[in-house]
């Protein structure tokens, strides 16, 4: 079946440093693929997305570009803030259309 | 406005007990999630409504049944909970059952069963 498999945590980064979290996928066809942020304590929210091959999402800083030659979607952002820490989910939802298949989580710590 | 609310935010009960959970959207989504985060963070769907048809059914015990009294709200009834029930149940909703829809998501509702 569909899967996601990123990167184990916690990541632990100093403010202004480069963030990179690995996500890799398996699915049949093109599935489309997110990035989504839990902050401590609240529901997750939608940081980014993309629904084809060489598609970039990006939001608040942070990129992710679909790669379908090697089923990756890894998440960067140039300079890391505190207010980044937080656990961050990579998903697909594949051409069914039906629910999103989650990866286990990355937990960000960005200390001053 | 909250797009996406769920009721109760914290849920402590007994094993054994019956207990609800309510989820409402305002966005005017026509389909709706309840997954489960485990205690290590792991996100797993349970259920999926769509315009108030069932449209996924994980393998989730029978104990557990949803609820769709109408597209904008989907509750979750769990029967003679058991200690592995503990965990955080988020709704979620989205514009279609379709494939690169967004969903959007609840606060939560942690649940602790002694």
């Amino acid at each position: 079946g569909d899967s996601v498999t990123q990167m184990e945590g916690p990541v632990t980064l100093s403010e202004e440093a480069f963030l990179t979290i690995n996500c890799t996928y398996t699915a049949t066809g093109y599935p489309s693929l997110f990035w989504y942020v839990q902050y401590p304590g609240e529901g997750l929210q939608l940081l980014l997305k993309a629904t084809k091959a060489d598609d970039k999402g990006s939001n608040k800083g942070f990129e992710a570009t679909y790669r379908k030659e090697t089923t990756s979607f890894h998440l960067e952002k140039g300079s890391v803030q505190v207010s980044d820490s937080a656990v961050y989910f990579c998903a697909l939802n594949d051409q069914a259309g039906t629910a999103l298949i989650f990866g286990k989580g990355t937990t960000l710590s960005v200390s001053s | 406005d909250t797009a996406v609310s769920q009721t109760p935010k914290y849920l402590v009960t007994q094993m054994g007990n019956d207990k609800s959970i309510k989820c409402e959207q305002n966005l005017g989504h026509d389909t709706m999630y309840w997954y489960k985060q485990d205690s290590k963070k792991f996100l797993k769907i349970m259920f999926s409504y769509n315009n108030k048809e069932l449209i996924i059914n994980e393998t989730v015990p029978n104990r557990f049944s949803p609820k769709s009294p109408d597209k904008a709200h989907l509750n979750l009834h769990i029967n003679s909970l058991e200690l592995g029930d503990s965990a955080v149940y988020f709704c979620a909703s989205s514009q279609a059952a379709g494939w690169g829809e967004t969903q959007y998501f609840g606060p939560g509702t942690r649940l602790l069963v002694l």
